[in-house]
C-alpha cells in the first residue's frame, strides 16, 4: 500500500531555477491538495483539485502552478524559484468531498538559495 | 478570509498530566478535522467532527465541537511519551478546501 508518494524528498535550487514536484496516489481519490509548511505557520493550502482536469487556487497560490492531467497525479510547479519558497511541501488526497480524511505524503523538503 | 487559530502554540507537560489544545475559527464551520504530526513526519488524520456540540472519544483523547461550530478542542488524559508531536485542527466552511490551524506542539517529559 503506497498511498500518497511524493518525489523528490529533498531538493536544493538556486534562485530563478524551475522545478516540478510530483504527487502520486494509488487510492483512486478524487481530491488532491498541495500544502506548504513553514515553522510556526501550520499548513497553508497552495492549490487543490477536485477531479481530473480541474485545479483551483488555495490560500497562497502565487508563484506556483499545478496540473492534474491524470487522476492519480498532481504536479506542483515552480517557474522561477525564490528564497521565500523554501519550505516543506506536502501533498494530500481524499476520497471525495470535504467529509473525508486527507491522506498525506511524506513531504518534499525544498531549499532555495 | 477564513482564519483558524490554535492555542497554545507550545505545551510541555510531565508524563501523566493532561493536555488540551483549542481551535478557534473566524467563521462558522461545516466540519472540523484533527491531525497529529510526529517530529519529522507527515500529518495523520485523527478524527472528524460535524455536528454542533459533538463529543467524540478515542481512548485517552476527547474531541469537542462547539455549539456555534466556530471552535473545537482536543483533550488528552494522562499523557504518554507517545503523544509527542504537533496537533492541528483543520476547518472547512462547506467548500472543497480546509484551512489548517497553526498547530500546538506537545512535548511530554518522562
Amino acid at each position: 500500500n503506497a498511498g500518497v508518494t511524493q518525489t523528490p524528498k529533498f531538493r536544493v535550487l538556486k534562485t530563478g531555477q524551475s522545478m516540478t514536484l510530483l504527487c502520486a496516489q494509488d487510492m483512486n481519490h478524487e481530491y488532491m491538495y498541495w500544502y506548504r509548511q513553514d515553522p510556526g505557520m501550520g499548513l497553508r493550502l497552495i492549490h487543490y483539485s477536485v477531479g481530473e482536469g480541474t485545479t483551483a487556487k488555495g490560500e497562497v497560490p502565487d508563484g506556483y502552478n499545478v496540473s492534474r492531467l491524470k487522476k492519480q497525479n498532481f504536479l506542483l510547479g515552480l517557474e522561477s524559484a525564490a528564497p521565500s519558497q523554501t519550505s516543506v511541501y506536502f501533498c494530500a488526497s481524499s476520497k471525495n468531498g470535504i467529509s473525508q480524511p486527507q491522506h498525506f505524503g511524506d513531504g518534499t523538503r525544498l531549499s532555495i538559495l | 478570509g477564513q482564519q483558524v487559530m490554535q492555542i497554545p502554540q507550545y505545551q510541555h507537560v510531565q508524563e501523566g498530566e493532561d493536555f488540551t489544545t483549542y481551535c478557534n475559527s473566524s467563521t462558522t464551520l461545516s466540519n472540523i478535522q484533527w491531525y497529529k504530526q510526529r517530529p519529522g513526519g507527515h500529518p495523520v488524520f485523527l478524527i472528524q467532527l460535524v455536528k454542533s456540540g459533538e463529543v467524540k472519544k478515542q481512548k485517552r483523547l476527547t474531541f469537542q465541537f462547539g455549539e456555534a461550530k466556530k471552535n473545537s478542542s482536543l483533550h488528552i488524559t494522562a499523557t504518554q511519551t507517545t503523544d509527542v508531536g504537533t496537533y492541528f485542527c483543520a476547518g472547512s466552511s462547506g467548500t472543497y478546501k480546509y484551512i489548517f490551524g497553526t498547530g500546538t506542539r506537545l512535548k511530554v517529559l518522562a
